[in-house]
Order: structure tokens, then C-alpha cells, then sequence
């Protein structure tokens, strides 16, 4: 089974960077996919981790750490539409996997 | 490319009726899910479709919960009857699987409101 934890709410100000920790427990881990979520919209991609490392893409940044169950989502230079709720989730099992998610953690950006 | 379709995007009914969902996944995806997201949580898987086998359906409540996704395209999802706790967003996903990142990409949802 799985255990996703991250934390409910953070709040960043315009151009600051801010990272959102994930960490998880699981039996079978086959990789990490950060979402974005804005109120009333459906997840959007933003990154996937199955190895060691640091993923960049623009502003946004992903980093795992499978032997210590972490990941964080680090986003820079931080803007207005970046407000939403970031999913952390995670897949599991071989064969047909299944991708489970964490509750999200809603992220306020202030000016 | 379009991406995932859903209808209707709100419903609103009152309990023990019956409700009908319905998905068009991105042209090409073998790959279709449906998910049920509470406010304040991530989504929850509910049925995996591989074309048109259902291959994950542990979290589907059989009991009221009905899908059928005929010829591997589109998909339904139907409650009957519906109850209070049954308000909820259903998003539909799809993905390619090919033994990669099988990306799920997700539509917007419809939302749905038990009185």
C-alpha cells in the first residue's frame, strides 16, 4: 500500500522560490509525478521522477530520492498563476501499475 | 491535439436518482481511468480500462458503480442509485502505455452534487 504526505498549505510571494516536499512510503515504487491543479480545473503534468536526481523543466525543478522515500517540487521566480494545488503521486507495482495520490498541498502566491 | 473530453461538467441531482458520466479520452490512448476527487484530496482511482478490459477495478463499489468503455475509445461511468456521499469530482484520465512515464492526462472533470 501507500502513504503520501505533504503538507497541507504554504504561502510564497511573487518571485520568491518555494519548495513542497513529498514523501512516501510504498511496496514496489516505479516513480513520482508532480501535478498541478488550479481551483475548479483538472491536474495538469508538470514532471516525473523515476531515477535519483533533479529534474529541471523552466522554472519548475523535481528531485527524487528513492532510498529516502522524497521528492520536492521546487518552483522559482514565483508568479501570480502559480496559486494552485500541487499533487505528488506516486506509482507503484509492475504489470498493470497503479498511480496514487497524495492530498496536494494548495500553494498561495501573494504579491 | 484535443485533449481528454468530458460531459457534462455539473450535474446536480437528488439522492437514489441515477447519473451518467461520460469521457472521450485523447485520440490514440489505450489507456483510460476514472478517478473520483473529494475536495481537499487527490483523486482516487475507481476503474483502469486496458482497451476495453477493465484491469483495476478494486476501488469501484460495485454495488451502485457501473463502467463500460465499448470498443476501447469512450467510456461511461454510472451511479445508481446515487447517494449524499456520492458528491464528488469524477475526472476521467487517459494515458499511452508503452512501459515509459505513461503520462495520465486528465479532463476536466465533472462535478457532481447529491441533495
Amino acid at each position: 500500500g501507500q502513504n503520501i504526505d505533504q503538507p497541507t498549505e504554504m504561502t510564497a510571494t511573487e518571485g520568491a522560490i518555494v519548495q513542497i516536499n513529498c514523501t512516501y512510503q510504498t511496496s514496489g515504487f516505479n516513480g513520482l509525478f508532480w501535478y498541478q491543479q488550479h481551483a475548479g480545473e483538472a491536474p495538469t503534468f508538470l514532471s516525473y521522477n523515476v531515477l535519483d536526481g533533479l529534474e529541471e523543466k523552466g522554472r519548475f525543478s523535481s528531485f527524487l530520492s528513492r532510498s529516502k522515500g522524497y521528492s520536492y517540487l521546487l518552483l522559482k521566480e514565483l508568479q501570480m498563476k502559480d496559486s494552485a494545488s500541487y499533487l505528488c503521486a506516486v506509482r507503484e507495482g509492475t504489470g498493470f501499475q497503479k498511480l496514487v495520490f497524495g492530498t496536494g498541498t494548495r500553494l498561495l502566491v501573494s504579491p | 491535439e484535443a485533449g481528454v473530453v468530458q460531459s457534462p461538467r455539473y450535474k446536480i441531482i437528488e439522492k437514489k436518482q441515477p447519473v451518467a458520466f461520460w469521457c472521450n479520452p485523447i485520440s490514440g490512448h489505450n489507456t483510460l481511468y476514472w478517478y473520483r476527487q473529494n475536495l481537499g484530496q487527490g483523486p482516487e482511482l475507481l476503474i483502469r480500462y486496458e482497451n476495453e478490459e477493465a484491469v483495476d477495478d478494486s476501488q469501484l463499489p460495485k454495488d451502485r458503480f457501473s463502467a463500460e468503455r465499448l470498443k476501447g475509445v469512450d467510456s461511461t461511468l454510472k451511479i445508481q442509485p446515487a447517494e449524499l456521499g456520492d458528491s464528488a469530482v469524477y475526472l476521467c484520465a487517459s494515458s499511452l502505455t508503452s512501459g515509459g512515464a505513461d503520462t495520465q492526462y486528465f479532463g476536466p472533470g465533472t462535478r457532481l452534487t447529491v441533495l
